[in-house]
């Protein structure tokens, strides 16, 4: 099946820096990714939607200004997470639909973000 | 809006058990469905769907029908093993560019 990488898998960092994360689909050009958040022991809740070459649609009570998506290229898109804070540490998870249209999303292994 | 109601785990079975997960959807229209298995410390990973009623979705021993009058895709498999112990997660999707709508996940756990 198509892949979906996404880097860095773990990242800590201390409060106020901003960290990104990529998500990037190695065989197949994803016109729209999606990011996830996934708390422990929970759901995943939708973040917001990304388009190639548009804004990114978020998902209402996700800060915009916080989160930061970029999808410059049908391969590639960022998540930056701007002024960490504790309480932003989680699981972030990227899925981009794939060319079948089949509604199968396919998922990045990840990112485990931890905010000292 | 379209929802996804799971059955609350955690569920823990022997191994070799009989395991069901129960899943029924609320959707406008004619959904695809899918399982999604989540191991520990891992992303998640499609384990089986169907598209359309009727439809039985099967990977690893795994199955589940897509039943349309009972709005339901529950999760099944014969014999389960320790290795299957993951999170699994029900969801749907109306059409193939639209977000996945995911249920609260069931944890399985299986003890030797």
């Amino acid at each position: 099946g198509a892949v979906v990488s996404q880097h860095p898998s773990w990242v800590i960092c201390k409060s106020g820096t901003s960290v990104k994360i990529e998500c990037r689909s190695l065989d197949f050009q994803a016109t729209t990714m999606f990011w996830y958040r996934q708390f422990p022991k929970q759901s995943l809740m939708l973040m917001a939607t990304s388009n190639e070459g548009s804004k990114a649609t978020y998902e209402q009570g996700v800060e915009k200004d916080k989160f930061l998506i970029n999808h410059a290229s049908l391969t590639l898109s960022t998540l930056t997470v701007t002024s960490a804070h504790p309480e932003d540490s989680s699981f972030y998870i990227c899925s981009a639909a794939g060319s079948a249209n089949t509604g199968e999303l396919f998922f990045g292994e990840g990112s485990r973000l931890t905010v000292l | 809006g379209d929802s996804v109601t799971q059955m609350e785990g955690p569920v823990t079975l022997s191994e070799e058990a009989f395991l069901t997960i129960n899943c029924t959807y609320t959707a406008t229209g004619y959904p695809s469905l899918f399982w999604y298995v989540q191991y520990p410390g891992e992303g998640l990973q499609l384990l089986l769907k169907a598209t359309k009623a009727d439809d039985k979705g099967s990977n690893k021993g795994f199955e589940a029908t897509y039943r349309k009058e009972t709005t339901s895709f529950h999760l099944e498999k014969g014999s389960v093993q320790v290795s299957d112990s993951a999170v699994y997660f029900c969801a749907l999707t109306d059409s193939g560019n639209t977000p996945l709508v995911f249920g609260k996940g069931t944890r399985l756990s299986v003890i030797a």
